[in-house]
């Protein structure tokens, strides 16, 4: 069974750092690109980063572009996401999830529960 | 950046009624474009991509049309689990971007 559980949300000031993971298990991890996608309260799904399953290729949304670096350690199948510089407006969910097919195709086919990000004073 | 418009935002309807949803991309996406069937405090739910085809474990209810830059979702008879938010996501370009959501109501 494919389980993808995050953790790192916190509440952090604005200008602050986390770092977000998400440990895979059920499926070869190193086989997949992964995902985060987050959601602020009450609206609509935002992609943020994408990553290759061996790791040599990033993908990031223009918002979060310099700020957030995301990687993997497929050694222990999770997934990370460092996130610098937060401002209000990153405050969301943020979801893991797995791609697809092992062709790398970039649609979600596992999510995890998400984790919930706040930034705030 | 490719910006995918859905319509309506809220449909209003019955179970046992038809629900058609609409998503339209502001360029060609050619086939790829998936929709995700997400409820209240849960993780999105992958129901078909590549425009037409339908995900794992997915009900023969749920069926998708379109190509180029306008797509359909039906779902030929609401059953009471199917009331939630659908959204559209394109992956032609990067970056990866999802419409705004259709919200399925319970008339």
């Amino acid at each position: 069974e494919v389980q993808l559980l995050e953790s790192g949300g916190a509440l952090v000031q604005p200008g602050g750092s986390l770092r977000l993971s998400c440990a895979a298990s059920g499926f070869i991890f190193s086989n997949y690109a992964m995902s985060w996608v987050r959601q602020a309260p009450g609206k609509g799904l935002e992609w943020v980063s994408a990553i290759s399953g061996i790791g040599t290729t990033t993908y990031y949304a223009e918002s979060v572009k310099g700020l957030f670096t995301i990687s993997r350690d497929n050694s222990k199948n999770t997934l990370y996401l460092q996130m610098n510089s937060l401002r209000a407006e990153d405050t969301a969910v943020y979801y893991c999830a797995k791609d697809l097919k092992t062709t790398t195709v970039y649609y979600f086919d596992y999510w995890g529960q998400g984790t919930l990000v706040t930034v705030s004073s | 950046e490719i910006v995918l418009t859905q319509s309506p935002a809220t449909l209003s309807l019955s179970p046992g009624e038809r629900a058609t949803l609409s998503c339209r991309a502001s360029q060609s996406v050619s086939i790829y474009l998936a929709w995700y069937q997400q409820k209240p405090g849960q993780a999105p739910r992958l129901l078909i991509y590549d425009a037409s085809n339908g995900a794992t474990g997915i009900p023969a209810r749920f069926s998708g049309s379109g190509s180029g830059t306008d797509f359909t979702l039906t779902i030929s008879s609401l059953e009471p689990e199917d009331f939630a938010v659908y959204y559209c996501q394109q992956r032609s370009t990067w970056p990866r971007t999802f419409g705004q959501g259709t919200k399925v109501e319970i008339k």
